[in-house]
């Protein structure tokens, strides 16, 4: 099946710095993928949609400059957490639908990173 | 904002029993899927059930949706200690977005 390659899993950062989570679809082109955030023993929330070539669509109540998105080509799309502070602390997932014209409904998820925050 | 609702919350079974799972949502759905996550990392697709559908199997996982209920279930039949997961469903919306919304998800600990 589509594998979709995300990383770093873990990153430990001080308060004020920013972080790249980089995900990749490995075997396949993504125009769209898919960045949520999940809290401990808690459901995933979708954060927004990367567009390849276009901006990201976000979803109502997250921060676009908190949160930057970016899509350079068909298989990386980029989140930064800018200026992170413990409360971003979290395991964002990213996701993208693949790999081909029949079975795009089903989503292939990265292994997720874990971000704390000091 | 999540679409719906799962029970229960957590769920603790014997291995060998029978595990079943439901979901809720809300909004008229292109299809619903089953997604299974092991502790601490990323989602793996189970099943999906489309709108016009009622009744799907795949191995050991048996799916129902009742539209007309805005409910699915999941039965996963004699379980495994290597079940133990979280299970979420996620619903497609009308809108071919692509976009997933996840139900609140439920914790499956299989004791062997």
């Amino acid at each position: 099946g589509a594998v979709v390659s995300q990383h770093p899993s873990r990153v430990i950062c001080k308060s004020g710095t920013s972080v790249k989570i980089e995900c990749r679809s490995l075997d396949f082109q993504a125009t769209t993928m898919f960045w949520y955030r999940q809290f401990p023993k808690k459901s995933l929330m979708l954060m927004a949609t990367s567009n390849e070539g276009s901006k990201a669509t976000y979803e109502q109540g997250v921060e676009k400059d908190k949160f930057l998105i970016n899509h350079a080509s068909l298989t990386l799309s980029t989140l930064t957490v800018t200026s992170a502070h413990p409360e971003d602390s979290s395991f964002y997932i990213c996701s993208a639908p693949g790999g081909g014209p029949t079975i795009r409904d089903i989503q292939y998820f990265g292994a997720g990173t874990r971000l704390s925050v000091l | 904002s999540q679409q719906g609702e799962e029970d229960p919350q957590a769920l603790s079974i014997q291995e060998g029993e029978n595990a079943t799972m439901n979901c809720s949502y809300k909004t008229s759905i292109n299809n619903l899927q089953w997604y299974r996550q092991n502790s601490g990392r990323g989602l793996v697709h189970l099943i999906l059930i489309r709108s016009n559908e009622r009744e799907k199997h795949s191995g050991r996982l048996r799916v129902t949706l009742d539209t007309s209920k805005k409910s699915s279930s999941l039965l996963i039949t004699a379980s495994r200690a290597a079940d133990t997961a979280s299970y979420f469903c996620a619903t497609v919306w009308m809108d071919s977005s692509y976009k997933l919304i996840f139900g609140s998800g439920t914790r499956l600990l299989v004791r062997p």
